[in-house]
This record gives C-alpha cells, sequence and structure tokens, in this order.
C-alpha cells in the first residue's frame, strides 16, 4: 500500500524556470494539501483541495498554482521559480475535515531554485 | 503566524528514559494532533486529542491536553533509538465552512544508546 507518492524527489531549477510537483495517492482520500517546510518555520499550507473538483487558498499561495486533477492526483506548479521557493515540499491527504482528520503525508520534494 | 509552539526545540536522552515535549496555542480548538517526522521523510500522524478530551494514550505515548492553559503534551515512555526524530504539534481550528490544521516548529528529539 503505497499510501502517498511525490514525484520527484529532487529537483534543481534555475530561477524563472517552471515545474509540477505531482501528487498521487491510493487511500481514497477526499482531501488533499500541499504544504512547504523550510527551517525554523514548520509546515505552511499552500493550497488544498477539501474534495474532488475543488481547490482553495492556504497561507502562503503566491507564485503556485494546482490542479485537483481526479480523486487521486493533485499537483502544485511553480510558473516562474523564484530563489525564495526553495523548500521541501509536502503532499499530505486525508479523508475530509481539513483539520478534524489525521493526515497522511508523502515523503516530500527537496527543489532548489538557483 | 504560528498557533502551536513546541518546547523544547531540542531534548536529548537515552534509550530507556522517559522524553516529555509540550505544544502551547494561543485560539480555541477543535483538536489538537501530534506528528513524527523522521529525517528525510514526510511526517507521520501519531495521535488526535479532541478539545472535550483531556488524556489518550497509544502504545508508550500518552499525549494530554489542557484546554484552560491552552497546552498539550506528548510523552514518550521507555524511549528507543528509533523514536530519534522531530515531533510537531497541529491544531485544528474550525473557521466557520472549513476547519485548518496549523503545526508549530517541532521539538527535535535524539535518543542515544
Amino acid at each position: 500500500n503505497a499510501g502517498v507518492t511525490q514525484t520527484p524527489k529532487f529537483q534543481v531549477l534555475k530561477t524563472g524556470q517552471s515545474m509540477t510537483l505531482q501528487c498521487a495517492q491510493d487511500m481514497n482520500h477526499n482531501s488533499m494539501y500541499w504544504y512547504r517546510q523550510d527551517p525554523g518555520m514548520g509546515l505552511r499550507l499552500i493550497y488544498y483541495s477539501a474534495s474532488e473538483g475543488t481547490t482553495d487558498k492556504g497561507e502562503v499561495p503566491n507564485g503556485y498554482n494546482v490542479s485537483r486533477l481526479n480523486k487521486r492526483e493533485f499537483s502544485l506548479r511553480l510558473e516562474s521559480a523564484a530563489p525564495s521557493q526553495t523548500s521541501v515540499y509536502f503532499c499530505a491527504s486525508s479523508q475530509g475535515g481539513l483539520g478534524n482528520q489525521p493526515q497522511h503525508f508523502g515523503d516530500g520534494t527537496r527543489l532548489s531554485i538557483l | 503566524s504560528q498557533q502551536g509552539e513546541e518546547d523544547p526545540q531540542a531534548l536529548s536522552i537515552q534509550e530507556g528514559e522517559n522524553a516529555t515535549m509540550n505544544c502551547s496555542y494561543k485560539t480555541s480548538i477543535n483538536n489538537l494532533q501530534w506528528y513524527r517526522q523522521n529525517s528525510g521523510r514526510g511526517l507521520v500522524h501519531l495521535i488526535l486529542i479532541r478539545s472535550n478530551e483531556r488524556e489518550k494514550h497509544s502504545g508508550r505515548l500518552r499525549v494530554t491536553l489542557d484546554t484552560s492553559k491552552k497546552s498539550s503534551s506528548l510523552l514518550i515512555t521507555a524511549s528507543r533509538a528509533a523514536d530519534t526524530a522531530s515531533y510537531f504539534c497541529a491544531t485544528g481550528v474550525n473557521t466557520g465552512t472549513a476547519s485548518k490544521l496549523t503545526f508549530g516548529t517541532g521539538t527535535r528529539l535524539q535518543v542515544t544508546l
């Protein structure tokens, strides 16, 4: 049982380049999330999708876009990468209720913007 | 802004000892969750305690919640080297039509042989 799978695991970009981070879950969860983790900052919510067909901004959405492709997949896109977006990105999913259910995390994408 | 803040930021103990981590938060919550993160890995959910509960156990883990003090503690008994990880509290807050989970900055636990 894979749980939450993120690809790629590592990526280096140049400033201004674009890329899409992929996330898929096989637990039939309704809700999915994208977080970034920076040293000393904990996890900060970028975007979330409470259910298939809906997406909403989190705490730090600027510079990002998301797509809930279907119930399983939730992608995060950086249109024009900036050094401030260097971070570790985590995708998570839960059965529902953004803050009322345990969340299941992938192992992260380590992204460096030069 | 951070809702939950863990204390201490780092903790080093010997195998077999108990480890206690604390979490303080600022606003009323619906629930509080604890997660573990091993180096280079994603977060793993440990335990969820609802605002109307005071204590919860799961194996060697004991979580308490004091809503009057807006604080929670995570106790790991008889620690093992495999417990070495960062531990995060996360507060679930209902905000009208949705609810929000906010993570603290974590406690790094080192368990030595």
